[in-house]
């Protein structure tokens, strides 16, 4: 059980380059979250699934497009990359629960940094 | 969506009990708390949540008062291995717009 693992560790972009980001989750859960983490800033949601083929903007989507097609997958694209996309990204996910606020499981993240 | 205020960074040494409160004013009826620990390159953790009162798990303790408008989480006995950033999160089931603001940097020190 691996839990949610994102691909991949670290990259190096050039500005105006487009990449993916993938996570991938093996517990079965309805929901996916895309975060990024600057210094100083905790998390900040970008984009959100609660469901296969389903995606909803988060704090700050703007440059960033997302896919659920599987529901063990979620994926973030940079179309074009800006500096200001420099970051930590860190995919999580989490399953309903009645009453309760869900518990959110997080991967190990991605280190993008873009010259 | 309830907002918190916690502090940004505290101090221990190994051994003590470190007490952390998050501040959220705003808290709705069907609001929980939860609190999350992040280390170093990796993503958090969930470490314990709670509706009122207590609760107390197998690494820390959530005190809750009557009015909900704060919350402390306790680390009993801290060790140099709990130094990590620690988030307080309110809100309830399909709230998926969670803010983790910037946490509580907790550095313990031997």
């Amino acid at each position: 059980n691996a839990g949610v693992t994102q691909t991949p560790k670290f990259r190096v972009l050039k500005t105006g380059q487009s990449m993916t980001l993938l996570c991938a989750q093996d517990m079965n859960h309805e929901y996916m979250y895309w975060y990024r983490q600057d210094p100083g800033m905790g998390l900040r949601l970008i984009h959100y699934s609660v469901g296969e083929g389903t995606t909803a903007k988060g704090e700050v989507p703007d440059g960033y497009n997302v896919s659920r097609l599987k529901k063990q997958n979620f994926l973030l694209g940079l179309e074009s990359a800006a500096p200001s996309q420099t970051s930590v990204y860190f995919c999580a996910s989490s399953y309903p629960r009645l009453a309760l606020q869900e518990t959110q499981y997080f991967g190990p993240g991605t280190r993008l940094l873009v010259l | 969506l309830a907002k918190t205020t916690q502090p940004i960074s505290m101090d221990s040494y190994e051994g003590q009990e470190v007490n952390i409160t998050c501040s959220h004013n705003n808290i709705a009826t069907n609001d929980y708390i939860t609190w999350y620990q992040q280390f170093p390159s990796q993503g958090p953790r969930f470490i314990i949540q709670g509706y009122k009162t207590k609760v107390t798990n197998e690494v820390a303790s959530l005190f809750i008062p009557a009015d909900r408008k704060s919350s402390t989480l306790s680390l009993p006995r801290v060790s140099l291995s709990d130094t990590a950033v620690y988030y307080c999160l309110v809100g309830f089931s399909n709230d998926y717009k969670l803010s983790f603001g910037a946490g509580t940097t907790v550095t313990v020190r031997a």
